[in-house]
């Protein structure tokens, strides 16, 4: 079984459009990440959830939303899509606070044309 | 702000040397430092971790050593393999341990 999953793996769609990715994690972790990674593998954190509940929201637009329907997914949807937002997002969990192990998905790439 | 810097951006060994990568961070409150494997086209994996209250620590060929009054830690590979070839990321806790920042990798190629 995967432990963290994410859909899909390729994303190709054009600027102005809304898309969204899936996470899901089977590990039971209370705890799930957004990250993006730029073309030069900088990664970055955008999202952190506790328990369904926000915790960090960084300097990300507001085109971007996390959701959480329960503790095992946390997708994120992002509207009006723009070519700076192509990267590969990759969705993370830890069983507890970031001090402590972050398990990764396999990423999603997004391609904005 | 917050920032963990990386060094070097490339590292290129022979099959058997050592590979060091250093990082500095700047916020004194960190407590926790991993270091993640990132193979290409997959999501980074854990493969060390260091807490300020321990300067060294070690798993097989791979050691990590911390030095908290300078704000520097390491990541040590001996006996390279080719298999080792990936991008290796430094990080550090932050904001009470809500999250990580990472430095910005570095490209490790061992060439047989």
């Amino acid at each position: 079984d995967t432990a963290v999953s994410q859909t899909p793996k390729y994303l190709v769609t054009q600027m102005g459009n809304d898309k969204s990715i899936k996470c899901e994690q089977n590990l039971g972790h209370d705890t799930m990440y957004w990250y993006k990674q730029d073309s030069k593998k900088f990664l970055k954190i955008m999202f952190s959830y506790n328990n369904k509940e926000l915790i960090i929201n960084e300097t990300v637009p507001n085109r971007f939303s996390p959701k959480s329907p329960d503790k095992a997914h946390l997708n994120l949807h992002i509207n009006s899509l723009e070519l700076g937002d192509s990267a590969v997002y990759f969705c993370a969990t830890s069983a507890g606070q970031a001090s402590s192990e972050q398990y990764f998905g396999p990423g999603t790439r997004l391609t904005v044309t | 702000g917050e920032n963990v810097e990386q060094h070097p951006s490339t590292l290129s060994v022979q099959e058997g040397d050592s590979a060091v990568i250093k990082c500095t961070y700047s916020d004194s409150a960190s407590n926790y430092f991993p270091w993640y494997k990132q193979e290409l086209g997959k999501g980074p994996q854990l493969i060390i971790d260091i807490r300020s209250n321990v300067g060294e620590k070690k798993d097989q060929r791979i050691a990590v050593t911390l030095n908290k009054t300078a704000k520097h830690f390491s990541l040590h590979i001996t006996e390279t393999q080719p298999e080792d070839s990936a991008v290796y990321f430094c990080a550090a806790e932050y904001q009470a341990g809500t999250a990580l920042i990472f430095g910005k990798g570095t490209t490790l190629s061992v060439s047989s």
